[in-house]
């Protein structure tokens, strides 16, 4: 069966410090692959989707960006945090059409 | 303009309370809608996939329905396990938009 695991669960950083978010699907292969963030109060806002290695498509322009190194690792990261990059971020995977299958998400503050 | 919206904000309920939530959406030639719960500090979990007006979804308490402008979650006799945000999404091409949710809480 597929499994998606996202690191780490919780993380307090800085403003200005960098960001990195890891993201692996095991089970399945060529997986289109997802970030969103939720803020409290908001839904989840797409931030990049990627549908295959090298393929990044970004919704959100912003002081993030995502990589896909491998066909089912997907990294998301930021060189200087901002305060309002605060959130819950998660991850999510799906065959084609199919459903959405979500990771446990990240809490990220910025102080 | 929001491609998906969802209404109530919020609701609370009495157990047993019957009720129905909605997603409207302005996306066009849809290619699936899909209803997610979610618990509170954990990512969303898939309930149903919807393709055509006229089609209608069942598990347990809840039952999704679509027209070709919107979708009801009908949630019935709910019990307080039943709290949660429930999430309607749209596919456009590869990408997934979701409404902002509805905020169950069921009192006992």
């Amino acid at each position: 069966s597929q499994t998606i695991h996202q690191w780490p669960a919780t993380l307090v950083q800085p403003v200005g410090s960098p960001l990195s978010l890891e993201c692996t699907v095991e089970g399945t292969s060529n997986p289109n692959l997802y970030w969103y963030r939720q803020a409290a109060g908001r839904g989840l806002q797409l931030l990049f989707y990627s549908v295959g290695i090298g393929q990044i498509s970004s919704e959100v322009p912003q002081n993030l960006s995502a990589s896909r190194p491998q066909d089912r690792q997907f990294i998301l990261s930021s060189k200087k945090l901002l305060l309002s990059d605060s959130g819950f971020y998660l991850c999510a995977w799906n065959d084609r059409n199919s459903p959405l299958h979500f990771g446990n998400g990240t809490r990220l503050t910025v102080t | 303009e929001d491609q998906v919206t969802q209404s109530p904000e919020a609701l609370r309920l009495q157990e047993g309370e019957s009720s129905s939530l909605n997603c409207s959406y302005t996306v066009s030639g849809l290619r699936g809608l899909f209803w997610y719960r979610q618990d509170p500090g954990k990512g969303p979990e898939f309930l149903f996939t919807l393709y055509s007006a006229g089609e209608e979804k069942e598990k347990e308490r809840l039952k999704a329905t679509l027209t070709k402008k919107e979708s009801f979650l009908h949630i019935t006799a709910p019990k307080p396990e039943d709290s949660a945000t429930y999430l309607c999404a749209v596919r456009e091409a590869d990408k997934i938009i979701f409404g902002k949710g509805t905020r169950l809480h069921i009192l006992p």
